[in-house]
């Protein structure tokens, strides 16, 4: 089993560009997440969904998208990239709310010049 | 507002000198206290989970306890592979399945 798998792993964004990062797992887990990583802060919820069709904010939401179309795949959307957005992001997916913990990706590193 | 603080920051040990990472929390209602490992370039890689105080669980060379108001990770006699960052993190009873993590401690072993 793969389990949670990102792409892509590395991308360069100019100020202003838009782009897609893409979560996929392949275990029928109904949650799934993005967090953000920045050095000292430890990892920050963006987005998550509980269920196909369902997306809620998290602690920092702001100039971020998500969209989970299908089951198995939980897209994070920046419209306008800004600086403050370079960051390491990872997809998580959980099987019962949580409770058993999470399987992350091995994360996408965006650097916004 | 729930909080989460690891301590300390960096640890810096040498092969076999035996210690021990905290987690403090300050939550409204814990359902789970989890420990993760990461790795340089890599995604979190789940460890244990503790639910109710008093427990604990053992995993080679790690052993994770859990009180009230705070986790522990103990490390006995580390060998350099397990230099990493340790990330602690709560699931709280009205989190709908959220966990929050702490900064981590990064955990560096010297031959």
């Amino acid at each position: 089993n793969a389990g949670v798998t990102q792409t892509p792993k590395f991308r360069v964004l100019k100020t202003g560009q838009s782009m897609t990062l893409l979560c996929a797992q392949d275990m029928n887990h109904e949650y799934m997440y993005w967090y953000r990583q920045d050095p000292g802060m430890g990892l920050r919820l963006i987005h998550y969904s509980v269920g196909e069709g369902t997306t809620a904010k998290g602690e920092v939401p702001d100039g971020y998208n998500v969209s989970r179309l299908k089951k198995q795949n939980f897209l994070l959307g920046l419209e306008s990239a800004a600086p403050s957005q370079t960051s390491v992001y990872f997809c998580a997916s959980s099987y019962s709310n949580g409770l058993y913990g999470y399987t992350f990706g091995s994360g996408t590193r965006l650097t916004v010049v | 507002e729930d909080q989460v603080t690891q301590s300390p920051e960096a640890l810096r040990l040498q092969e076999g000198e035996s210690s021990s990472l905290n987690c403090s929390y300050t939550v409204s209602g814990l359902r789970g206290l989890f420990w993760y490992r990461q790795d340089p370039g890599k995604g979190p890689e789940f460890l244990f989970t503790l639910y109710s105080a008093g427990e604990e669980k053992e995993k080679e060379r790690l052993k994770a306890t859990l009180t009230k108001k705070e986790s522990f990770l103990h490390i006995t006699a580390p060998k350099p592979e397990d230099s990493a960052t340790y990330l602690c993190a709560v699931l709280t009873t009205d989190s709908w399945g959220k966990l929050q993590f702490g900064a981590g401690t990064q955990v560096v072993v010297t031959p």
